[in-house]
């Protein structure tokens, strides 16, 4: 199947930063790709949806101005949390894939301290 | 809205019975329907998908089917393994959408 990475695969933080996380599909281009965050023994809960050159849709109750989305290549896709509070830890996976089947990234784990 | 149920939320067996995971979409209309694996920590391994045009998937010891009219899919896992011991989730795409819609995932623990 396809191949999806994510960096870092674990970041620990300080209240008040920001966190970069990219997410790459290595053999495949993905004009859109999904971003996902994952609580302690729950499922997936999309955020929104990465459309290559254009802006973000982001899913019901995410703040786009806290999880800032950019799309700029067509391998690459990044999610910043700005600001980053303690109740922003979090699994965050990322997912794409050519035709209609989804391939995941291995997740970023978000600690913010 | 889709609503997917994953039934049961978790099954312990013993190595080597053959067992049944269920899933069911409150919304019958769909185009796409994956099922996925996930081991603590991790990230999504896709295992099998089963296209619009499809009934049933095969792989190994696993074998889905989707039944459109009732909205339900299941996915038969054979000779159970202790490395089969995960969270195991199904998802689907719905006519007209792009995104997956998730179970909340069954926890499978085979014993040895």
């Amino acid at each position: 199947g396809a191949v999806v990475s994510q960096h870092p695969s674990r970041v620990i933080c300080k209240s008040g930063t920001s966190v970069k996380i990219e997410c790459r599909s290595l053999d495949f281009q993905a004009t859109t790709m999904f971003w996902y965050r994952q609580f302690p023994k729950q499922s997936l809960m999309l955020m929104a949806t990465s459309n290559e050159g254009s802006k973000a849709t982001y899913e019901q109750g995410v703040e786009k101005d806290k999880f800032l989305i950019n799309h700029a290549s067509l391998t690459l896709s990044t999610l910043t949390v700005t600001s980053a509070h303690p109740e922003d830890s979090s699994f965050y996976i990322c997912s794409a894939g050519p035709y209609n089947e989804q391939f995941f990234g291995p997740g970023t784990r978000l600690t913010v301290l | 809205k889709q609503e997917v149920t994953q039934i049961p939320a978790a099954l312990s067996v013993p190595e080597g019975e053959n067992l049944v995971l269920n899933c069911s979409f409150t919304d019958s209309a769909i185009y796409n329907l994956q099922w996925f694996r996930q081991d603590p920590g991790k990230g999504l391994t896709s295992l099998l998908l089963i296209q619009s045009s499809q009934r049933e998937q095969t792989s190994g010891r696993l074998n889905a089917s989707l039944d459109k009219s009732s909205g339900r899919s299941t996915l038969y896992i054979a000779a159970s393994q202790p490395g089969d011991s995960a969270t195991y989730l199904c998802a689907g795409i719905i006519q007209g959408a792009q995104k997956l819609v998730f179970g909340q995932g069954t926890r499978l623990t085979i014993n040895p």
